[in-house]
């Protein structure tokens, strides 16, 4: 079964400064798509950024960047220029393309930002 | 598109209680996911369907728990009775395989408080 470990459970940053979130993930399938989701203190659960493991080049989103390593089943998420609004709960996720289509989810890294 | 829409937002109730969760996905999607988050447990997948059938509910708690999709454009999370422990944020989820994007939209999901 796969599986999404997210090993820090909280970070912080200075306002304007670069922080990278870490993910790794254990498959056994060559084609998947990986994601990075934020939940704010809203709640509200946005995408930030999208990979699909086919694609060597790593996504990238504005301030967001993603370093997407396949043989080491790595990915991870690098913010850039970092904002107060950035403070949040950031979830990876995984999905298999071709078996069950069920979201895997890690336990989230809580990032602050720091003023 | 206003994307998924869930209702109620919060709600309060006692022990005892029936509570029922609505989920309106996106038009087109045909899949949608029901999410359960507690500080505890995190984010835990209940139930999904596909074209309105359920795939997986393996990860409904217990009897107390149900969930129906009648038709494409809504769903509903029973909790009956309720437990304070049932306590947490209910996510609905929708996505659309055949897009190839495979982006998970969320829901603001709804705030229970069982007493």
């Amino acid at each position: 079964a796969q599986t999404v470990t997210q090993s820090q459970p909280e970070m912080s940053v200075q306002e304007a400064e670069t922080v990278t979130l870490s993910c790794t993930y254990d498959t056994s399938e060559s084609n998947y798509y990986l994601f990075w989701y934020k939940q704010p203190p809203s709640r509200q659960m946005i995408l930030v950024i999208r990979q699909e493991a086919y694609k060597q080049q790593n996504a990238t989103e504005n301030r967001f960047s993603v370093n997407f390593q396949k043989a080491a089943k790595s990915f991870s998420l690098k913010i850039s220029d970092s904002q107060l609004g950035d403070t949040a709960m950031y979830f990876c996720a995984f999905l298999s393309s071709s078996g069950t289509y069920k979201y895997i989810f890690g336990t989230g890294t809580r990032l602050k930002v720091l003023a | 598109d206003a994307g998924v829409i869930q209702s109620p937002r919060h709600e309060v109730t006692e022990m005892g209680q029936e509570v029922t969760l609505r989920c309106k996905p996106i038009s087109g999607h045909d899949y949608l996911f029901w999410y359960r988050q507690t500080m505890m447990r995190g984010l835990e997948l209940l139930i999904y369907f596909n074209n309105n059938v359920p795939i997986d509910d393996s990860g409904m708690p217990e009897d107390r728990f149900s969930a129906k999709m009648p038709n494409a454009s809504f769903s509903t999370l029973k909790i009956q009775p309720s437990e304070p422990r049932d306590s947490a944020v209910y996510f609905c989820a929708s996505s659309w395989r055949g897009s190839g994007a495979n982006v998970l939209t969320f829901g603001a999901g709804s705030r229970l408080t069982v007493l």
